[in-house]
This record gives C-alpha cells, sequence and structure tokens, in this order.
C-alpha cells in the first residue's frame, strides 16, 4: 500500500459524458501528479500538482482539466468523453517537486468508455 | 528532460541475475536516474535511483558508468514475482513550465520456471 488513494477504481461511461476522478495523496506529499496508461500508449504522464499551484504539463488534451485543492487532494476532470479516452488513470505523489523525486502511485481508476 | 531507451522485452530464468539496461544519451548534469517497477493492473513502484556509479538496495543495484550515458537495473537471482515492467526515468531538480515526465515503454521482464 503506497498510501495514496484514488476513487473510483472503476469507472463505465458513455461518449460524450463528464467525470471526475480524484485522488488523496501520502500525508505529506505536497505533488500531485496525473497519467495516463492505454495498452498501446504505454504511461503518459498528463499534469502535475505542487503545493496547489500547477507545476508541469504533459500530453494532457484540452478536454481535461485537474485541480489541487488546499488539503491537497486533486480531481481530474474528463469531459466530451471518446472511446479512446479508456484508459487506467493512475494518481502519483511525492514530497516535492522535482522531477527526481520518488513518485508513490496509487492503485488507479480505470475508465472504460461506451 | 532526456529521453530514454530500453529494450521492449527480456526473458529470463528463475535464480538468475538480469541485467536491464538504459539509454540516455542526452542526460543532463543535474539528472538523477530512477527505476520503478509496475505489474499489471497496477501502478509503478519505485525500486532505487542514482546519480553516479553504483547504488545497491535489498531489491536490486543500479549501475551508472562515468559519462552516464547509460544504467543498469541489475535484478539478482529473480523469482517468478520478478515478472513486471521495469522502467528508467532520468529527471532533474529544475523542470520548468515545459519539462516533461516520461516513463516510456518500460522493458517487460518475464521470468519463466
Amino acid at each position: 500500500d503506497s498510501g495514496v488513494t484514488q476513487t473510483p477504481k472503476h469507472l463505465i461511461t458513455a461518449t460524450g459524458q463528464r467525470v471526475t476522478l480524484r485522488c488523496s495523496p501520502r500525508s505529506g506529499d505536497l505533488s500531485v501528479y496525473w497519467y495516463q496508461q492505454s495498452l498501446d500508449q504505454g504511461l503518459q504522464f498528463l499534469i502535475q500538482y505542487y503545493n496547489g499551484e500547477e507545476r508541469a504539463k504533459g500530453n494532457i488534451l484540452e478536454r481535461f482539466s485537474a485541480q489541487q485543492f488546499p488539503d491537497l487532494h486533486s480531481e481530474l476532470n474528463l469531459s466530451s468523453l471518446e472511446l479512446g479516452d479508456s484508459a487506467l488513470y493512475f494518481c502519483a505523489s511525492s514530497v516535492g517537486q522535482g522531477a527526481w523525486e520518488t513518485q508513490y502511485f496509487g492503485p488507479g481508476t480505470r475508465l472504460l468508455v461506451l | 528532460l532526456a529521453k530514454t531507451t530500453q529494450p521492449i522485452s527480456m526473458d529470463s530464468y528463475e535464480g538468475q541475475e538480469v541485467n536491464i539496461t538504459c539509454s540516455h544519451n542526452n542526460i543532463a548534469t543535474n539528472d538523477y536516474i530512477t527505476w520503478y517497477q509496475q505489474f499489471p493492473s497496477q501502478g509503478p513502484r519505485f525500486i532505487i535511483q542514482g546519480y553516479k556509479t553504483k547504488v545497491t538496495n535489498e531489491v536490486a543495484s543500479l549501475f551508472i558508468p562515468a559519462d552516464r550515458k547509460s544504467s543498469t537495473l541489475s535484478l539478482p537471482r529473480v523469482s517468478l514475482s520478478d515478472t513486471a515492467v521495469y522502467y528508467c526515468l532520468v529527471g532533474d531538480i529544475w523542470g520548468g513550465s515545459n519539462y516533461k515526465l516520461t516513463f516510456g515503454k518500460g522493458t517487460l521482464l518475464t521470468v519463466n520456471p
């Protein structure tokens, strides 16, 4: 158990819909990262927040957005969902904000768009 | 962020030592090298991290030559439970607004009985 929690574990929705994925980092961690993993794309970095501020942005679509709240939990919002958005979404956390920080990953949210 | 190149897959047998090499020709002075392990449907898990020479912990060793353009993860006496995807990640403490954290496709290690 990494100490990072993600909800829900599974999510099934339809194209065009909007969903919100939630992540609670390990106690004391200030950075939260979001990743998307699909069979053909591997593990893709989406976005990083550090202490409430956006720190780095990766391959995140404009239909996707995220935020980190004052209590440091984070939410990833996916809208206008397409079939291709079906994937495992991981959240990770770390103490600091550097790219060399050890990241602790949550169990993931499996999203299926029908 | 330095681009990394790893073999797509490797096969081994129980009890053998496995070495997985990652190339990172454009590694920068401040970059650290980190390896993660991922089992199916689970999030990656930190294995080991180093900057230069050799680092060893209870599960693996990491060898980094003087030029730091590559690194080798060494798993001693692998077991069936070591079957997983292994990712090499290179990054620095200073990201800036445009840096990307790239795990790549990783190396699928299959340990056979």
